[in-house]
């Protein structure tokens, strides 16, 4: 079965750092993108960032610009997500998923997701 | 940035009737739309990419349609797993990857 699995939530200070990991199983990791994407307590989803499967592109989101970092070792099959300068309003669940290339179009879908780690930005 | 709109924002329906939610663009996006299904303390499950394509083993009863700017995802006999939330995403135009706000299918 083709999983993901986020760990390294925690309660931290503002301003502080963190940094969340994620594991895939069942399926050939650097064959594919992968994204975080979060949702605040009773909200809608973010996406935050996303890094191409080789590890050379990456995006973010503007409101996690210049603090959030991805990056991936493909030969520990691990997706990072190295946050800093933590806010009140980053106090989310993150999600790593899985990004796929739909055919007919091309572009790119997120198919696998993990359950989550959660993250608390508080004094 | 495009803009993903969802209506309605919540959806009353009693089991065994048709839903459809309503996925709007603020420009086009082609067919690169997807819908994801949520439940309370679960993460989003994929339901339909490309605007109208199942994802594996998801049931029938759930067909997404549309492209440019409107879509729609129809439920045609709503079981009792199928009461929550969902959200359209398109990935054609970014960054930003954006979603809409989300439609919660309740019991009537």
């Amino acid at each position: 079965e083709e999983q993901v699995l986020e760990s390294g939530g925690a309660l931290v200070q503002p301003g502080g750092s963190l940094k969340l990991s994620c594991t895939p199983s069942g399926f050939t990791f650097n064959n594919f993108g992968m994204s975080w994407v979060r949702q605040a307590p009773g909200k809608g989803l973010e996406w935050v960032s996303t890094i191409s499967a080789s590890g050379g592109s990456t995006k973010y989101a503007d409101s996690v610009k210049g603090r959030f970092s991805i990056f991936r070792d493909n030969s520990k099959n691990t997706l990072s997500l190295q946050m800093s300068s933590l806010r009140a309003n980053d106090t989310a669940v993150y999600f790593c998923a899985r990004r796929n290339r739909a055919q007919k179009t091309g572009g790119y879908y997120m198919d696998v997701w993990g359950k989550g780690t959660t993250v608390s930005v508080s004094s | 940035e495009i803009v993903m709109t969802q209506s309605p924002a919540t959806l009353s329906v009693s089991p065994g009737e048709r839903a459809t939610l309503s996925c709007r663009a603020s420009q086009s996006i082609n067919s690169d739309l997807a819908w994801y299904q949520q439940k309370p303390g679960q993460p989003p499950r994929l339901l339909i990419y490309g605007a109208s394509t199942r994802a594996t083993g998801i049931p029938a009863r759930f067909s997404g349609s549309g492209s440019g700017t409107e879509f729609s995802l129809t439920i045609s006999s709503l079981q009792s797993e199928d009461f929550a939330m969902y959200y359209c995403q398109q990935y054609n135009q970014w960054p930003p990857e954006t979603f809409g706000g989300g439609t919660k299918v309740e019991i009537k």
